[in-house]
């Protein structure tokens, strides 16, 4: 099966600029989740949909991130506007129904760099 | 409160002998616990997770992981390191003490198998 995609691969934009970042997960996933991993750190959560619906975005800046998941298939996460220390890898991943429902697949992520 | 600490940033084990990478965790009731690894340029990939049942995990790759209630810990172990094994190993916790649903992962482990 086709694994989780996402564009684009970099980005370079000025702070206060705005910036977005698209995912497609697996084909029939219904869990989709946005990560921000900053350098030598884990990956931060930052928000969860089951379907077209947010589970969790307890994490989410809200006053400058946004994300949605229209179609309950593939996703946009927005940045506006940015700010240097939002320059990480944002991580895509997806999950299946069923028994693996907690097994996330992740893509190869969007490196963001803010000058 | 950070839900899950992997105390060794690096681990260096020479090919063929056991390797054990450290993870422990804090959260509310049942925890959920899983492994990814990342190999260079290459995405987050599930190795095993923990929901219930045996203590004694398998997963992907020879990959074993033991549940360990008392000590609040989930060690990720190999009998015999290969070479290839040598990648950024990460510890995730799935919490549902808080209103929603969260998963945290650790700081990552770098282990280097030494041929």
């Amino acid at each position: 099966e086709a694994g989780v995609a996402q564009s684009p691969r970099y980005k370079i934009i000025e702070k206060r600029q705005s910036v977005a970042f698209w995912c497609n997960p697996i084909s029939g996933h219904a869990t989709l989740y946005w990560y921000q991993q900053i350098l030598g750190q884990g990956p931060k959560l930052l928000i969860q949909f089951q379907n077209n619906g947010v589970v969790d975005d307890s994490q989410l800046p809200k006053d400058r991130f946004s994300a949605e998941r229209l179609k309950g298939v593939d996703s946009t996460l927005k940045i506006q506007p940015a700010k240097l220390e939002d320059s990480a890898v944002y991580l895509c991943a997806s999950s299946p129904r069923g028994v693996r429902r907690y097994e996330q697949y992740f893509g190869p992520g969007t490196r963001l760099t803010v000058t | 409160a950070q839900s899950v600490a992997q105390p060794e940033d690096q681990v260096n084990v020479a090919e063929g002998n056991p390797l054990t990478v450290k993870c422990t965790y804090s959260v509310s009731g049942n925890p959920y616990l899983f492994w990814y690894v990342q190999y260079p340029n290459r995405g987050l990939q599930f190795l095993l997770k923990y929901i219930t049942g045996d203590n004694l995990v398998k997963g992907s790759y020879g990959f074993e992981a033991e549940f360990n209630k008392s000590q609040t810990s989930f060690h990720l172990k190999k009998p015999s390191a290969l070479v290839s094994d040598s990648a950024l190993y990460f510890c995730a916790v799935r919490d549902l003490s808080n209103t929603g649903n969260q998963f945290y992962f650790g700081t990552g482990t770098s282990l280097t198998v030494i041929p």
